[in-house]
């Protein structure tokens, strides 16, 4: 299983909504990482986990607020999002390799908007 | 601060013509570059990373520290070819952080 598998594939909410999104992968990856894409634009990152403690979160507003359970699943908890929120947002994984990592491994994505 | 730039944001070439999709990077510590492609409605995937010296799709790429340039070549490009095409520079800091350049849209015609 080569897969990284996120839930659901699309969002609305309202901007008083609580929802969260979800990602999990079994190729025992140690690292998990949310990524931000707006429309034409590259993938930003916003959190990384790495051995399930969080690494990195690139000055992201306190409304996202990630999660990571166990070493297959990682969260993301929206709570007061705004329009402007509304973005593809993407999980990937990777593993440690022979002094390098493996490639990030992306999954689909989640369409999330706004309301 | 590190920084990719895809001067292209399309480039459009006719079927068995050669493309080169250009990549340029800003980095002071020992680059990782890769190319990671998005075909329509499927998800990011990657296409080369520099260590590895493949040639995944006919497609190949070398790492030029001097021009600091990590262009993506093809000889020969076909209509599946079309996609989104992102230079990506990696840091290995006990993970793998990713800083993506804006992306060149290949759009190869019949």
């Amino acid at each position: 299983d080569t897969e990284v598998t996120q839930t659901p594939k699309h969002l609305v909410m309202g901007m008083t909504n609580k929802k969260s999104l979800k990602c999990e992968q079994h190729m025992g990856h140690r690292a998990m990482y949310w990524y931000k894409q707006k429309a034409k634009k590259p993938p930003e990152l916003m959190f990384v986990y790495s051995y399930e403690k969080l690494s990195i979160n690139e000055s992201v507003p306190s409304r996202f607020s990630p999660e990571c359970p166990n070493s297959s699943l990682l969260n993301l908890h929206l709570h007061a999002l705004q329009p402007e929120d509304s973005a593809l947002y993407l999980c990937a994984s990777s593993h440690p390799a022979g002094g390098s990592y493996t490639e990030a491994f992306f999954g689909q994505g989640t369409r999330l908007t706004v309301v | 601060a590190q920084r990719v730039t895809q001067p292209e944001k399309l480039l459009s070439v006719f079927k068995g013509a050669p493309v080169e999709l250009k990549c340029n990077y800003s980095y002071s510590g020992s680059p990782e570059l890769f190319w990671y492609v998005q075909y329509s409605r499927q998800r990011l995937q990657l296409l080369l990373r520099h260590i590895s010296r493949e040639s995944i799709k006919g497609f190949t790429a070398d790492l030029n520290k001097g021009e600091t340039s990590f262009h993506l070549k093809k000889p020969f490009a076909q209509e599946e070819d079309s996609a989104m095409y992102y230079c990506a520079l990696g840091q290995n800091t006990g993970f793998q952080k990713l800083v993506f350049g804006t992306g060149t849209r290949l759009l190869v015609s019949p």
